[in-house]
């Protein structure tokens, strides 16, 4: 069965400095991995995705995440925290058999952002 | 750019009644899910449903639940008779394609409370 972990609930970095969100999955097949972010009273927005191509994967506003197999880690980072990256992120997994995609979403991690 | 609504923003219902939430993914897009949030806990997939009928339902989905795609452009998620422990944060989401690593966007949610 598949699962995500989100290590942290919540993350709190000063403007300016580095961000890391840590996420570790179970899977049985091949995984394709997505970051999500959900800013207050806002939708889901797909921030970035690994589908078995590159391990290191570029998202939006910075973001990026790195494909560890050996770890099984999907942990999101940004090299300089703004203030507008305050929002709740979320770790998901899909299931790679399943055509009809359904996602797997871990607890989240609230990122806050001190000035 | 094409986005997915849904409507309406919150929804006050009494137990036991009806509720239909209402959503409009986007155009051109073939297969369609709903997921929920009840606060403080996961996102969980419930629904997704492709060429009109269901593919997959979560056990969440029981006969309590329906959708429907009833004119080509809305999609809705029917609760016959609402619990307490419905009140959750409802997401519908849509993708172009069922094929895996296939992007799902995410509409920006209906806050159901049961009272």
């Amino acid at each position: 069965a598949q699962s995500v972990t989100q290590l942290d609930s919540h993350v709190s970095v000063s403007e300016g400095t580095p961000v890391l969100l840590r996420c570790n999955y179970s899977s049985s097949y091949s995984p394709s991995l997505f970051w999500y972010v959900q800013h207050p009273n806002k939708g889901l927005q797909l921030l970035l995705k690994y589908t078995s191509a590159a391990t290191l994967v570029k998202g939006i506003n910075g973001f990026e995440a790195e494909f560890k197999k050996s770890e099984t880690s999907f942990h999101l980072t940004k090299p300089s925290a703004h203030m507008s990256d305050a929002a709740e992120y979320f770790c998901v997994v899909s299931d790679h058999l399943d055509s009809n995609y359904q996602l797997i979403w871990g607890a989240g991690t609230k990122l806050i952002i001190k000035p | 750019e094409p986005e997915v609504t849904q409507t309406p923003s919150h929804q006050v219902t009494q137990m036991g009644q009806e509720v239909i939430l209402r959503c409009v993914p986007i155009s051109n897009h073939l297969y369609f899910y709903w997921y929920r949030q009840i606060l403080g806990q996961k996102v969980e997939f419930l629904v997704s449903f492709y060429n009109n009928e269901i593919s997959e339902k979560s056990e969440i989905f029981d006969d309590q639940f329906s959708v429907e795609r009833p004119d080509g452009s809305n999609f809705t998620l029917k609760i016959r008779s609402t619990k307490l422990e419905d009140s959750a944060m409802y997401f519908c989401a849509s993708s172009a394609g069922g094929r895996v690593n296939n992007e799902q966007f995410f509409g920006p949610g209906t806050r159901l409370t049961v009272l």
